[in-house]
């Protein structure tokens, strides 16, 4: 099985519509992160978090909420979805207790905006 | 604010040939590096990292990069490319203090021709 899982892998959706990103993780990690990937861009940073009570904005957190509602689970919503949030999303995971904080991706959620 | 550049938004090289990726960090320290590939549909896996120490890492694969201060570069090479190394390639940096999430780059989208 997967270390780190995202559901759903795809989803279609409409203008204005609340739509979650889920992601878990059995690899025992504190941290967690999400990303956005565009063509040309490489991946920017949404939210993170250290722990269940830390969470922190990243450089495009602009619509976009996060809830970290166990260590193994942290979600990313979109309250009312716009067109240019159609991307492929990931999450990621690191360890603490690792100086080069290593970061461990999940398979990646393709959301479309129509 | 650090950042990464990868010049090259697109390589094609024919199968074993030697390969050099690009990568260029602007940083006030030495961060931590990576370089990780993305296979067409898939997540990322991390191909190697850098922290300290001999400037001269090997990864999986058969990919090797090189740390050059001097130059605040992070090259990614192969000796000889297969056609299974057709992907797209990611330098990262995190600094070593801070929250400690990955910069990435814009990637470099590796072709390779029979």
């Amino acid at each position: 099985d997967a270390d780190v899982t995202q559901t759903p892998r795809n989803r279609i959706t409409k203008t204005g519509k609340r739509i979650m990103l889920e992601c878990s993780q059995t690899k025992g990690h504190d941290r967690m992160y999400w990303y956005r990937q565009d063509p040309g861009l490489g991946l920017r940073l949404i939210y993170y978090s250290f722990d269940v009570k830390d969470i922190n904005k990243g450089e495009i957190s602009d619509g976009y909420s996060v809830s970290r509602q166990a260590q193994a689970k942290f979600s990313l919503s979109l309250e009312s979805a716009i067109p240019n949030q159609t991307a492929l999303y990931f999450c990621a995971t690191s360890d603490w207790t690792d100086e080069g904080n290593e970061q461990f991706f999940g398979p990646g959620t393709r959301l479309t905006v129509l | 604010a650090q950042s990464v550049t990868q010049p090259d938004i697109h390589i094609t090289v024919s199968e074993g040939a030697s390969l050099e990726l690009r990568c260029n960090y602007s940083y006030g320290a030495t961060p931590y590096l990576f370089w990780y590939v993305q296979s067409p549909g898939q997540g990322l896996q991390l191909l190697l990292k850098y922290f300290s120490g001999d400037t001269l890492v090997q990864g999986i694969k058969g990919f090797e990069a090189e740390f050059k201060r001097s130059q605040s570069s992070f090259n990614l090479r192969k000796p000889s490319v297969h056609w299974s190394d057709a992907a797209e390639y990611f330098c990262a940096v995190v600094k070593a203090t801070g929250r400690r999430a990955l910069t990435f780059g814009s990637g470099t989208r590796l072709q390779v021709q029979p």
